[in-house]
């Protein structure tokens, strides 16, 4: 099946830094992409849909400038959490939708990255 | 607006025997119906989907899942139990008439398969 990656895996960062979190594709492309919030034994919660070539597209109460989406190329998004605290501490995952099976569209998760922020 | 419910927080079988892991919906129009696996500190996995056809859907690892409309639901099943199936499920819907291509998770229901 398709297959996403993500990076880092992990990230150990200091409070009031920024960390950057690769979501790649690795072999479909992907005009859309999700990323999502985990938090221990809770179920995934969607922050923000990322569109190859314009602005992601946040849920109600996740804040755009704080965690920025770049989505530069079809097999590529970034999510970077600005100015991190620890509250900002969780497990982060992407997915991308495979649509080369036309309306048989499936999303394919990424690894996930685990972020703490001291 | 759709969501998805997954009543049971831990499902507990025995190795063997066959297991069934709940999941009820709600959409406004005709759903799409995804179970994923999580094994500790990684992603998802997808196991399988309804899109449209038959109702009785067959994805990974002997995984199966039926459609019911009328009861709304979309329950996992498996009808012999591995330990190694033990992992969070989660059961995910999304309405493509409504909700574009945003996918809405349950809370997902952890099992345990005992030796």
């Amino acid at each position: 099946g398709a297959v996403v990656s993500q990076h880092p895996s992990w990230v150990i960062c200091k409070s009031g830094t920024s960390v950057k979190i690769e979501c790649r594709s690795l072999d479909f492309q992907a005009t859309t992409m999700f990323w999502y919030r985990q938090f221990p034994k809770q179920s995934l919660m969607l922050m923000a849909t990322s569109n190859e070539g314009s602005k992601a597209t946040y849920e109600q109460g996740v804040e755009k400038d704080k965690f920025l989406i770049n989505h530069a190329s079809l097999t590529l998004s970034t999510l970077t959490v600005t100015s991190a605290h620890p509250e900002d501490s969780s497990f982060y995952i992407c997915s991308a939708r495979d649509t080369s099976g036309g309306y048989q569209e499936t999303q394919y998760f990424g690894p996930g990255t685990r972020l703490l922020v001291l | 607006a759709q969501s998805v419910a997954q009543p049971e927080d831990q499902v507990n079988v025995a190795e063997g025997n066959p297991l069934t892991v709940k999941c009820t919906y709600s959409v406004s129009g005709n759903p799409y119906l995804f179970w994923y696996v999580q094994y500790p500190n990684r992603g998802l996995q997808f196991l399988l989907k309804y899109i449209t056809g038959d109702n009785l859907v067959k994805g990974s690892y002997g995984f199966e899942a039926e459609f019911n409309k009328s009861q709304t639901s979309f329950h996992l099943k498996k009808p012999s139990a591995l330990v190694s199936d033990s992992a969070l499920y989660f059961c995910a819907v999304r309405d493509p008439n409504t909700g574009g291509f945003k996918t809405i998770f349950g809370a997902g229901t952890r099992l345990f398969v005992k030796a």
